[in-house]
């Protein structure tokens, strides 16, 4: 099975513009969370989407937001972008039904805002 | 507000050392998932624990969940230089579905 999937790798932005992230989940997994990863704050939660609904959602500003497709990929958009946005995103799929279920990552994007 | 406080940091060590990485928290989870991640690359599960006092053995990696669920450790026998990475326990609060609260993560350096 293919792993998670995600594009672009690398990205380079300056401030005030938008940018889109995609990630393609394992095959047959439904549920796609986001996660973003800096040097200062580690790991945070953003969201997490199951059959095209978000079901979970962490403590961000609105200026992130996503969607998730009828084929489970998922996409995570930013909106007017801050120096501070610079991190790895990382999208992590799983089944979405076990209170247990592992969550597999894929590499992530590095996003560099200037 | 980090729900988990992973220590040591930082670990610098020699082959064939032992090692214990410790992951903390006040708050109580239904499990508990320790991650291995290379630079550039998204984190990969080495295990999950659920039950309390659950103990967890791959290959040379021993995990431990406490008694009450609220803290985990990563123990380490012989390292290896190929156990170099950055070490990140997450655990799933109860009810929280699939958010995952993730320590700031030990970073790992076993020098030949």
């Amino acid at each position: 099975k293919a792993g998670v999937t995600q594009t672009p790798r690398y990205l380079i932005k300056t401030r005030g513009q938008q940018v889109t992230l995609s990630c393609s989940p394992i095959s047959g997994h439904r549920s796609v969370s986001w996660y973003q990863q800096t040097p200062g704050q580690g790991l945070q939660f953003l969201f997490e989407y199951f059959s095209e609904t978000q079901r979970n959602k962490g403590n961000f500003p609105g200026r992130f937001s996503g969607r998730q497709f009828s084929n489970s990929r998922s996409e995570m958009n930013v909106s007017t972008l801050e120096l501070g946005d610079s991190a790895l995103y990382l999208c992590a799929s799983s089944g979405g039904q076990g209170e247990t279920d592992t969550q597999y990552f894929g590499p992530g994007t590095r996003l560099t805002v200037l | 507000t980090q729900l988990l406080e992973q220590s040591p940091q930082f670990l610098s060590i020699q082959e064939g050392e032992n090692l214990t990485v410790y992951c903390n928290s006040s708050s109580v989870f239904s499990s508990l998932q320790w991650y291995r991640q290379e630079p550039g690359e998204g984190p990969v599960l080495l295990v999950t624990v659920v039950t309390g006092g659950e103990v967890k053995k791959l290959k040379r990696l021993t995990f431990q969940f406490g008694d009450a669920r609220k803290d985990s450790s990563l123990h380490i026998t012989a390292a290896q230089p190929g156990d170099t990475g950055l070490y990140l326990c997450a655990g799933a609060a109860e009810n929280s579905g699939y958010a995952l609260n993730f320590g700031k993560g030990t970073s790992l350096l076993v020098t030949p």
